[in-house]
């Protein structure tokens, strides 16, 4: 019940278009998902997140939109670029305890020039 | 700005010996956590750490895994008969609260290779 899926695995898109990724979630205790972001090499960093109060968040070209009946929530990526190619994990942590995060398993994603 | 770090970036160690991966936590953060991520898959929750014990652990964080927080600034994670299938990256993460309210704050990792 603490599993995020994620898809898809992986996403080539040209600049400029909107790469959608797609996560799922079961445990109705998670109420914190946040999107991250990982270059080869490095660690995650987090790069936006929602709580489920709100149906949509927006931060410069990302977007989150989240449906708490479906328990499914999505990023958008809005005129996508090549610096934006790298892994993207979606999360799910519960509301209590020590916020521990469940990650998904991760789109590679690629903007070709 | 403050971050996250993590030493060794890279530690390679034979099958059985015991292995100690070090993070330095943002200074004011009151919640540890160790990750890992065996190449090319997720990243798994191995356990958390709050005031001076353990919060949270996964299924992964067996006998062989401690975390102890030394001091007032390191936290590290000590694996005392390294396995091959402990080959992964480590992550250290640390949040200001807990509760679903942190945003958490990744170091770079360390890799570990078990031969």
């Amino acid at each position: 019940q603490q599993q995020v899926k994620q898809s898809p695995q992986s996403l080539i898109v040209q600049k400029g278009g909107i790469p959608i990724i797609n996560c799922a979630y079961e445990n109705t205790a998670f109420d914190y998902f946040p999107w991250y972001q990982q270059f080869p090499g490095k660690g995650p960093a987090l790069l936006i997140a929602i709580r489920p109060d709100v149906s949509e968040k927006k931060e410069g070209r990302f977007t989150i939109s989240f449906n708490k009946s479906a328990k499914q929530f999505s990023l958008h990526i809005m005129d996508s670029q090549p610096g934006d190619s790298a892994t993207y994990f979606c999360a799910a942590s519960p509301q209590t305890g020590a916020n521990n995060l469940f990650f998904g398993t991760g789109t590679r994603l690629t903007v070709i020039p | 700005e403050p971050e996250v770090t993590q030493t060794p970036s890279h530690q390679v160690t034979q099958m059985g010996q015991e292995v100690i991966l070090r993070c330095v936590p943002i200074s004011n953060h009151l919640y540890f956590y160790w990750y890992r991520q065996i190449l090319g898959q997720k990243v798994e929750f191995l356990v958390s750490f709050y005031n001076n014990e353990i919060s949270e652990k996964s299924e992964i964080f067996d006998d062989q895994f401690s975390v102890e927080r030394p001091d007032g600034s390191n936290f590290t994670l000590k694996i005392r008969s390294t396995k091959l299938e402990d080959s992964a990256m480590y992550f250290c993460a640390s949040t200001p609260e807990g509760g679903g309210r942190g945003t958490q704050y990744f170091g770079p990792g360390t890799r570990l290779t078990v031969l």
